[in-house]
């Protein structure tokens, strides 16, 4: 079974800083992937960055990039000039292969961005 | 193009009735799966469907079910409910059957059980 473990439940970071979430992740299997996703308060959580293990190249997306160690099963996520619509929950999550969509949540960090 | 339509958005029930949520999918996409995020238990996968088939199936009793139609809208059925399966259930569609992950979610169907 694969685990995912946030350890921070909440972080807070200035307008126009940068932050760091954390994700560590429990698995056997040798094909897996990797994912952040954002859920703004009463919004639809919206995928923001994914990670194909196999990949040895950190994935990014715009302001949005990932450290994806593979030996030690961490995948953080750095948001660089934070904006305050970056406030939200972000889930890290895992997918095994062959698994179709089934995802493995850690528990959330709730990110405060302040003006 | 519209999103993941989930109804009812929110809805009161008493223990020991039962509910069924809806989930239309985006059009085009063809698998749908059912999420339960609770403050305790966090975000749980309940099954995922994929041409009216279940594919996957999360660690959940029986009471709770699905299906999968063939315009690719889903149902999720909970019966003889339980102060416990208050929660936001989430759907999400993909449009390819293949494990890429990338979900759209819909804004949940908050059940609360009294």
């Amino acid at each position: 079974a694969q685990t995912v473990t946030q350890s921070q439940p909440e972080m807070s970071v200035q307008e126009a800083e940068t932050v760091t979430l954390s994700c560590t992740y429990d698995t056997s299997e040798s094909d897996y992937y990797l994912f952040w996703y954002k859920q703004p308060p009463s919004r639809q959580m919206i995928l923001v960055i994914r990670q194909e293990a196999y990949k040895q190249q950190n994935a990014t997306e715009n302001r949005f990039s990932v450290n994806f160690q593979k030996a030690a099963k961490s995948f953080s996520l750095k948001i660089s000039d934070s904006q305050l619509g970056d406030a939200a929950m972000y889930f890290c999550a895992s997918l095994k292969d062959n698994a179709g969509n089934m995802l493995t949540f850690g528990g959330g960090t709730r990110l405060m961005v302040k003006p | 193009k519209a999103g993941v339509t989930q109804t009812p958005r929110y809805l009161i029930k008493t223990r020991g009735q039962q509910v069924t949520l809806s989930c239309s999918p985006i059009s085009g996409h063809r698998s749908v799966s059912w999420y339960q995020q609770t403050p305790g238990q966090g975000l749980q996968f309940l099954f995922e469907y994929f041409s009216e088939t279940q594919r996957n199936k999360g660690n959940f009793p029986g009471r709770f079910s699905g299906r999968q139609f063939s315009n690719s809208r889903s149902e999720m059925n909970v019966s003889t409910l339980e102060l416990g399966d208050s929660a936001l259930y989430l759907c999400a569609s993909s449009v390819l059957a293949a494990n890429t992950g990338e979900l759209f979610f819909g804004e949940g169907s908050r059940l609360t059980v009294l």
